[in-house]
């Protein structure tokens, strides 16, 4: 079975501060993918990136960065300088590959709300 | 470029009534998926469909249905309401292969009293 944990329920903090949200996850398929979605207050959860299990190579994009690592389990996701316009919850979720009956099935996190004020 | 359209956006419902949600994809997807998040967490797999018929299904009763019609567009139908259905729904689509990325509507919020 799979399963997504966000430990961190919320995160506070200042304009222009990094924020670093953890996800671990639990899965037994070799070939997977892992997403984080943004889902602000209107509640549409918006995909932010996504990654798939053979590629490790941690990349950056814009103010988001994300740090997998296969041997622990985790995929974590880092806005950097982070404004007020990314207040909002932040959710990891995790989707199989190779059982076929898992695709399609999203596992979603419980989700970190982050607060940033100015 | 549509993106996917959720309707209707508040329905408020008793217990035992049943209630239709809609959904169309985003163009050019022809899967569609439906969740429930109820309140303070995570989005909750009901099922989906692709071709018309229902591919996945998740840890849901029977009172959760659905529909796909031939243009993509999806319903999902709950029967004999109860007060824990209240939550809000999603709609995603996607691409049909595997673990493509689903995008998501912006939800039917719906509260069962």
């Amino acid at each position: 079975a799979q399963k997504v944990t966000q430990a961190q329920t919320e995160i506070s903090v200042v304009e222009k501060e990094d924020v670093t949200l953890d996800c671990v996850y639990e899965t037994r398929d070799t070939t997977y993918y892992l997403f984080w979605y943004k889902q602000p207050p209107s509640g549409e959860l918006v995909f932010l990136i996504r990654r798939n299990s053979f590629d490790e190579q941690n990349e950056i994009s814009g103010r988001y960065s994300w740090n997998f690592q296969k041997s622990t389990s985790s995929f974590n996701f880092t806005i950097t300088a982070s404004q007020v316009v990314d207040s909002a919850v932040y959710f990891c979720a995790l989707s199989e590959f190779m059982t076929t009956d898992s695709w399609g099935k999203f596992q979603f996190g419980a989700g970190t709300q982050v607060v940033v004020t100015p | 470029d549509a993106g996917v359209t959720q309707s209707p956006t508040h329905l408020i419902k008793t217990r035992g009534q049943q209630v239709t949600l809609r959904c169309s994809p985003k163009s050019g997807h022809d899967t569609v998926s439906w969740y429930q998040q109820a309140l303070g967490q995570g989005p909750q797999f009901i099922f989906q469909y692709y071709e018309e018929e229902e591919r996945q299904r998740g840890n849901f009763p029977d009172r959760f249905s659905g529909h796909q019609f031939p243009n993509y567009s999806s319903e999902l139908n709950v029967n004999a309401l109860l007060l824990g259905d209240s939550a809000l729904y999603l709609c995603a689509s996607s691409y049909p292969q595997g673990p493509e990325t689903q995008y998501f509507g912006p939800g039917t919020r719906l509260l069962v009293l």
